[in-house]
């Protein structure tokens, strides 16, 4: 039972580059989430999904793109990394919406951008 | 906006003795409170779940209160371990939104 995996678990990068850092989860569930966390800011939403091929901004989502053609993957990218997104990003999972919404999270990707 | 507050200054607890943290949040009460815990180069790990007509909840060690009259949650471990040593986050939803406070980083020193 693997869970949810996030990679690379470490990245370093230089400024304008375009990375991408994978989610995939084998839950089959519904929601997923994408994370920063900083110091000083704690985990802030930069986008989410609901389903295959529906995504949706969060609290900080310029400088990001997302996408989820399949269930179990939610791909972030970066398409000209800056400095001030170097961070440690984690993705999340949820089975539905509505309820209880608990959040089973990836282990993180630490990207740091030079 | 919501704002969730917990405090910033890492708590330092004697082993054996309960810990005690505090989340505290502005405008509307939440339907469900969350806790979870985040220990170094890892995920937050889901603890426990209170719901807004809920009092109080327990899970062998550890406790969660919710007052939503003093916008108030706190979560409790007693006979406090040194592995109990973490960040503990509270996390707020309401409508399929969620958002969590910074963390208060817990040390227990044997």
């Amino acid at each position: 039972d693997a869970g949810i995996t996030q990679s690379p678990r470490y990245k370093i990068t230089e400024t304008g580059r375009q990375v991408t850092l994978m989610c995939h989860q084998t839950w089959s569930h519904s929601y997923m989430f994408w994370y920063r966390q900083d110091l000083g800011h704690g985990l802030r939403l930069i986008y989410y999904s609901a389903a295959a091929d529906i995504t949706d901004k969060g609290e900080v989502p310029d400088g990001y793109v997302v996408s989820r053609s399949k269930t179990e993957n939610f791909p972030l990218t970066l398409e000209s990394a800056t400095r001030s997104q170097t961070s440690v990003y984690f993705c999340a999972s949820i089975p539905q919406g509505g309820g209880s919404n608990i959040q089973y999270f990836g282990a993180g990707t630490r990207l740091s951008v030079l | 906006s919501q704002k969730i507050e917990q405090n910033s200054e890492a708590l330092n607890i004697q082993e054996g003795k309960t810990a005690t943290l505090t989340c505290n949040y502005t405008n509307y009460s939440p339907a469900y409170l969350q806790w979870y815990r985040q220990d170094p180069g890892r995920g937050p790990v889901f603890l426990l779940l209170i719901r807004e007509n809920e009092k109080e909840k327990r899970k062998e060690r550890l406790k969660v209160t919710f007052d939503t009259t003093l916008k108030q949650s706190l979560f409790h471990i007693t006979a406090s371990q040194p592995a109990d040593s973490a960040t503990y986050l509270c996390a707020l939803e309401r409508d399929d939104k969620i958002i969590f406070g910074k963390g208060t980083r817990l040390h227990i020193l044997p």
